[in-house]
């Protein structure tokens, strides 16, 4: 079976500062996707960033960098220069190719002025 | 990025009736699409998997003929939640697919039902 799991339920940084959501997850699979997606109080989920997992490489999108390390089965996120607008739900989330995902329990990140 | 288009974003029904919420691919065709439900602070949980033209697969607890899907065509899936009863209020989110290749499934903005 595929997990994801989250556990920090809750978070919270000071403005600029740099914060890092942990992801944990199981798959039997060889080819397989991680996300990260942001839920604001919107309610419409956002993707912030995604890993496949045949690229060594961390993925990198302006202030949010992944650290995959595959043999241990991590994905944790890392914000940069945190802002007051990535207050929101971070959820992990596990894909296979036919696009389904595994979503992990969320963290809910505040960022405090 | 793809759009995605669910409605309507929130809906009021009275228990025992039906109601349908729409999820369209509005400038992609989407072969995949995925409906979740997510309760208030809690995570997203896969619901069912519908395949343009074929029937659905709905995960395990999933009560299929509570939950009826029809994915009629490549822009357009349906979700009919059937005699609905207050533990059924709930955020019901579809995403969708496009073609082979194409790993990332895109979401709609999600539809609130309230059951009175």
């Amino acid at each position: 079976a595929q997990t994801v799991t989250q556990s920090q339920p809750e978070m919270s940084v000071q403005e600029a500062e740099t914060v890092t959501l942990s992801c944990t997850y199981d798959t039997s699979e060889n080819n397989y996707y991680l996300f990260w997606y942001k839920q604001p109080p919107s309610r419409q989920m956002i993707l912030v960033i995604r890993q496949e997992a045949y690229k060594q490489q961390n993925a990198t999108e302006n202030r949010f960098s992944v650290n995959f390390q595959k043999a241990a089965k991590s994905f944790s996120l890392k914000i940069s220069d945190s802002q007051l607008g990535d207050t929101a739900m971070y959820f992990c989330a596990l894909g296979n190719q036919g696009g389904k995902l595994i979503f992990g329990q969320g963290t809910e990140l505040s960022v405090k002025p | 990025g793809a759009v995605v288009s669910q409605h309507p974003s929130w809906v009021i029904c009275k228990s025992g009736t039906s109601v349908k919420i729409e999820c369209r691919s509005l400038d992609f065709q989407a072969t995949t699409m995925f409906w979740y439900r997510q309760f208030p602070k809690q995570s997203l949980m896969l619901m069912a998997t519908s395949n343009e033209g074929s029937k659905a697969t709905y995960e395990q607890g999933v009560e299929k003929d509570k939950f009826l899907i029809n994915h009629a065509s490549l822009t357009l899936s349906t979700l009919t939640v059937t005699s609905a009863h207050p533990e059924d209020s709930s955020f019901y989110i579809c995403s969708a697919r496009g073609g082979k290749g194409i790993a990332e499934a895109f979401f709609g903005q999600g539809t609130r039902l309230t059951v009175v």
